[in-house]
Order: structure tokens, then C-alpha cells, then sequence
């Protein structure tokens, strides 16, 4: 399985919102609702922003959420604030019993 | 609260066998609901899946990395271990140990991770 495909970059302002999307195949993101996102800042470990296509672990903002439409998943910030900038990455599991990243999405807060 | 510590080389030469372990503190190792996996972070790349194991010793590997991956567990110190064989420069980068939450194998998300550590691969 070959990464997810994510846009290198996004921006916005604060206060705006933002979506970022991964796209997959109908052997990955297409095939479960198991997809999930991180937010990783740099020299930082990933933290989990959600799971299961839309479900936002406790202490995540529910400025964060998810979604799924056939083969892309995506992620949606709401009332961007300065320390939502980092990069992101999408997951999922595969019908190979695999799991795959995105290749990641930076997103700046202008 | 349930942390995850990677300890390893930080330097391997070309050709030889890159061993890490990830240290399990605050929780058990040993659970249904878990399983225990690496990741790994090339330096200014994205994150790549390597694999996963379960407390009873079951493995799940990228399939890119599965000719030279052997991952292990010793639940009575609480670690998991990475073995990956025949390295190259292309092995350089920051890894990272995490547990697959609950949910299942196929469901599971990584809710914890450990700080992760560089491993150069270089003569």
C-alpha cells in the first residue's frame, strides 16, 4: 500500500477554518472507518487529534474534527489558533491487515 | 499514566543490525486490548509504519521491511524490541515506539508514544 496521498500545505488565519485531506483507496481509507490523524510538532511525538474517521480522544478541542466520504478522509480545524501550526498525518488500516500514513500535511497559521 | 521510553545505538554501521527497545512504564504490557508497535520518521520526512505485536508474540510488519524486521516481547521486563537488519543510510531516522489503542488490531489508533530516538546509520 502505497502512502496516502495529503497536500504538503495549508494555511489559514485565525479564527478560520481549515480542512486537510487524505486521500486513499478502496483498500485503505475507503475500506473501514479506521482512518485516524495526528498532530505532531516539531522535534515532537505524534499526538493523537482523532480516531475511527471522527471521534476526538479526551482533551482533544472539539475544534477538531473528522470526516470520511468514499476513498478520502479528511480534517477540519475550526477557529484556527497559533498553536494549531504543526504538521499533520492521516492513518488508516488496510485490507492487507497493513497500516499506512499520509505523507503529511504542514499547516501554518498566518 | 502510561508512558513508553525507546532506548537503542543512536549510531549503527552500514550493513549491520539496528536493535532498539521500548521500555513500558505506568501500565501492562500485558493486555487484550493492546497491541505495541514502531514507527519511523526519516529526518524532515513523514512517518512510516513498521509494525506491531501483540502481548502472546504475534506480528504484523510493513511489508516493504518485512525481510529484515524481527520484533519481540518480554512481558516480564515490560518491553517490546525492533530488530532491522542490513541497514543503510536509508534506515536514518527517528523512532518511535507507541501502543495501538483499544479498538482491536484492524481499529486500533496510537494513543501514546514514546519521545522517539535518532538512529544514524553511517561508517
Amino acid at each position: 500500500h502505497s502512502a496516502l496521498t495529503q497536500p504538503a500545505s495549508v494555511s489559514g488565519s485565525p479564527g478560520q477554518s481549515i480542512t486537510i485531506s487524505c486521500t486513499g483507496t478502496s483498500s485503505d481509507v475507503g475500506a473501514y472507518n479506521y482512518v485516524s490523524w495526528y498532530q505532531q510538532h516539531p522535534g515532537k511525538a505524534p499526538k493523537l487529534m482523532i480516531y475511527e474517521v471522527s471521534n476526538r480522544p479526551s482533551g482533544v478541542p472539539d475544534r477538531f474534527s473528522g470526516s470520511k466520504s468514499g476513498n478520502t478522509a479528511s480534517l477540519t480545524i475550526s477557529g484556527l489558533q497559533a498553536e494549531d501550526e504543526a504538521d499533520y498525518y492521516c492513518s488508516s488500516y488496510t485490507t492487507s491487515t497493513t497500516r499506512v500514513f499520509g505523507g503529511g500535511t504542514k499547516l501554518t497559521v498566518l | 499514566q502510561l508512558q513508553l521510553q525507546e532506548s537503542g545505538p543512536g549510531l549503527v554501521k552500514p550493513s549491520e543490525t539496528l536493535s532498539l527497545t521500548c521500555t513500558v512504564s505506568g501500565g501492562s504490557i500485558i493486555s487484550s486490548s493492546y497491541y505495541w508497535g514502531w514507527i519511523r520518521q526519516p529526518p524532515g520526512k513523514g512517518l512510516e509504519w513498521i509494525g506491531n505485536i501483540y502481548y502472546t508474540g504475534s506480528t504484523y510488519y510493513n511489508p516493504s521491511l518485512k525481510s529484515r524486521v524481527t520484533m519481540s516481547i518480554d512481558t516480564s521486563q515490560s518491553q517490546f524490541s525492533l530488530n532491522l537488519s542490513s541497514v543503510t543510510a536509508a534506515d536514518t531516522a527517528v523512532y518511535f515506539c507507541a501502543r495501538l489503542g483499544a479498538g482491536g488490531y484492524s481499529s486500533g489508533w496510537y494513543d501514546y508514544w514514546g519521545q522517539g530516538t535518532l538512529i544514524t546509520v553511517s561508517s
